[in-house]
């Protein structure tokens, strides 16, 4: 059983586009993270939840709205899609607030690809 | 501020043993990680350690933290082909409400037959 799972795991479009990322984690975890993995591998936070509310909100344009309708998922949806867009983006989830130990498991990533 | 630094390129030999260093900045820091991502993956998590902890041994893999020094390193020995992947060192600082992975840039690390 797969841990972290996103949908889809590739995903083309077009500028100006509006496009969504889905995330499901079935490890009973708190907290649900989105990173952003740029071209040169930087991996950097963008999001955080924990039990369905915002913990942590990196400067990220507002484009970009996570929404978490229970505490076992957590969507990114992206609007006006721009080139700068393009990257891998990783879904984690861990148990609380912090990830501590073993408990910090990562997605498959998205590969999002704006053109 | 928060930055976990690495150095970006890594090459050895199979057989030999591979040792990727990293430094981080934040003390609060209670748990130092690994993580390894093989091309076109996921992150895989190798290793972590307790800050409380100098030493942590785990099969091929050695992780020695150096607090004073801010100072953390990952040893793999044997080498083996199927270690060629970056190697992401990671802090979780905690002096914040609600925090999350702090990545350093990864260390491609290539091994040659």
């Amino acid at each position: 059983d797969t841990a972290v799972s996103q949908t889809p795991k590739y995903l083309v479009t077009q500028m100006g586009n509006d496009k969504s990322i889905k995330c499901e984690q079935n490890l009973g975890h708190d907290t649900m993270y989105w990173y952003k993995q740029d071209s040169k591998k930087f991996l950097k936070i963008m999001f955080s939840y924990n039990n369905k509310e915002l913990i942590i909100n990196e400067t990220v344009p507002n484009r970009f709205s996570p929404k978490s309708p229970d505490k076992a998922h957590l969507n990114l949806h992206i609007n006006s899609l721009e080139l700068g867009d393009s990257a891998v983006y990783f879904c984690a989830s861990s148990q609380g607030v912090r990830p501590t130990g073993t408990e910090a498991f990562f997605g498959q990533g998205t590969r999002l690809t704006v053109v | 501020g928060e930055d976990v630094e690495q150095s970006l390129f890594l090459s050895v030999r199979e057989g030999d043993s591979s040792v990727i260093n990293c430094t981080y900045t934040d003390s609060s820091s209670t748990y130092l990680y690994w993580y390894k991502q093989e091309p076109g993956a996921g992150l895989q998590l190798l290793t972590y350690i307790f800050s409380n902890m100098d030493m942590k041994q785990d099969q091929r893999l050695t992780v020695l933290l150096n607090k004073k020094d801010k100072h953390l390193s990952l040893r793999i020995a044997d080498t083996q082909t199927g270690d060629s992947a970056i190697y992401f060192c990671a802090e979780s600082p905690i002096n914040q409400a609600g925090t999350a992975l702090i990545f350093g840039k990864g260390t491609t690390l290539s091994v040659s037959s």
